[in-house]
């Protein structure tokens, strides 16, 4: 079935540090969103993205995150700075369209670690 | 307050048995429904996915599941389970009012015996 890629898979980086976390949705997907899911608790929305935009976002989602898709290129999360409670896996997804019909696709995420 | 609950973290059963892995929800109206699997090192796949109509839905690889309104449950069900079935599995709920965010339980990790 259709895949999502994200890189790299771990990251370990210092408290304060810039990070980006990447994301290869599937080809012919317009919709992307990223969820985080701390160690032991469940996974949680963060933030869905279209055309550009940010089209929702949770209260998860601080001012020091931001997202962006460059071109076609990767799905990016970008945490600036980083703090420990960033520590989480980020998970990334995709769809083809937007609403009821709807599938989302995951990554098999990446596991951040703030030290 | 809304959530979406699985009780059983942790779940084995042997190879050929059959299987239930519970899910409650609490949420306002009626909510559309889905299972994920995740397998060692690979992203969530969806199984299955209920909107509102046939409460019991069938899904990939002999999968089902049945959504009861009345006890705000979508139970998974597999008649008899394979060893390649050992993966972690997650219940999720979106909204009639933002169908673009899903509500993820903790997930249930099921392990195989042989």
């Amino acid at each position: 079935g259709p895949k999502v890629l994200q890189i790299p898979s771990h990251q370990i980086i210092d408290m304060g540090q810039m990070v980006t976390l990447n994301c290869d949705p599937v080809s012919n997907h317009l919709y992307f969103y990223w969820y985080k899911q701390i160690l032991g608790q469940q996974m949680e929305f963060l933030v869905n993205f279209y055309n550009g935009k940010v089209m929702e976002k949770s209260k998860l989602f601080k001012d020091q995150f931001s997202v962006e898709r460059p071109d076609g290129s990767y799905f990016t999360l970008k945490i600036q700075p980083t703090a420990l409670e960033d520590s989480a896996v980020y998970f990334c997804a995709s769809s083809m369209d937007w609403g009821d019909q709807d599938t989302q696709y995951f990554g098999p995420g990446t596991r951040l670690l703030v030290l | 307050a809304q959530s979406v609950t699985q009780p059983d973290a942790r779940v084995t059963v042997s190879e050929g048995a059959s299987l239930q892995l519970r899910c409650k929800y609490s949420y306002f109206g009626t909510p559309y429904l889905f299972w994920y699997v995740q397998y060692p090192r690979q992203g969530l796949q969806l199984l299955l996915k209920y909107y509102p109509g046939d409460p019991v839905v069938q899904g990939v690889n002999g999968f089902e599941a049945e959504f009861s309104k009345s006890n705000s449950s979508f139970h998974l069900r597999k008649a008899s389970v394979h060893w390649s079935d050992w993966a972690v599995y997650f219940c999720a709920v979106s909204l009639m009012s933002n169908y673009n965010v899903l509500y993820f339980g903790s997930g249930t990790k099921l392990t195989v015996e042989p």
